[in-house]
């Protein structure tokens, strides 16, 4: 069975670049599926990120667009998040996961990654 | 401010039956997009607990069910369980927001 699991720094001073990495195993990165960035800051709700298809094809959250960049690495069965300009309300856990149909089946292993913006 | 809105809390206790209820809009719900529920247990990962508004995932106990009416959706858990204490959290598509994929804000349960 599929199985995600989110890496990167967890702190990340501003204005800096965030940059997280999901590691796909159990199921080719190529397979007919989008793959997710959704992200929860410390007590709040969820928030939708954004995701990639494996031709390449991504839809992004319209408030995050400008700063967001998502990439695949079919090579290493990885994909992989980017968000530039980052401010403390880039606080937060970060999860991949992976989209059946219009819902989540699969997300990353344990609690995903939490990722602090601070100087 | 989320664009599907949940209730901050509710409460209930064990073995009663409680709703968390998941209001849109014409752009998403009412559009007649599918309405998912996900359970969060602390430090964990969200579980998929209702997909296509009112089917179940292997596993999922029969006291969840959800359903959808017009702009809204509801999850409903009877014989409410001390283990059911946790967040939960409705999440559809909006075709107002440039294909955006959307949560509610999440409804805090607690099993009095």
């Amino acid at each position: 069975q599929v199985q995600l699991q989110e890496s990167g720094p967890g702190l990340v001073e501003p204005p800096g670049t965030l940059s997280l990495t999901c590691t796909v195993s159990g199921d080719s990165i190529s397979s007919s599926y989008w793959w997710n960035w959704v992200r929860q800051p410390p007590g709040k709700g969820l928030e939708w990120i954004g995701e990639i298809y494996h031709s390449g094809d991504t839809n992004y959250n319209p408030s995050l667009k400008s700063r967001v960049t998502i990439s695949l690495d079919k090579s290493k069965n990885q994909f992989s998040l980017r968000l530039s300009s980052v401010t403390a309300a880039d606080t937060a856990v970060y999860y991949c996961a992976r989209r059946t149909g219009s819902y989540y089946i699969n997300w990353g292993r344990g609690q995903g990654t939490l990722v602090t913006v601070s100087s | 401010q989320s664009v599907l809105t949940q209730p901050p809390s509710v409460s209930g206790a064990p073995g009663q039956r409680v709703t968390i209820s998941c209001t849109g809009s014409n752009s998403n719900i009412g559009a007649g997009y599918d309405v998912h529920w996900y359970q969060q247990l602390p430090g964990t990962a969200p579980k998929l607990l209702i997909y296509n508004n009112n089917n179940r995932p292997s596993g999922v106990p029969d006291r969840f069910s959800g359903s959808r009416s017009g702009t809204s959706a509801s999850l409903a858990i009877t014989g409410l369980q001390a283990e059911d204490e946790a967040d939960y959290y409705c999440q559809s598509y909006d075709n107002n927001l440039s294909g955006s994929r959307v949560f509610g804000g999440g409804t805090k349960l607690t099993v009095l």
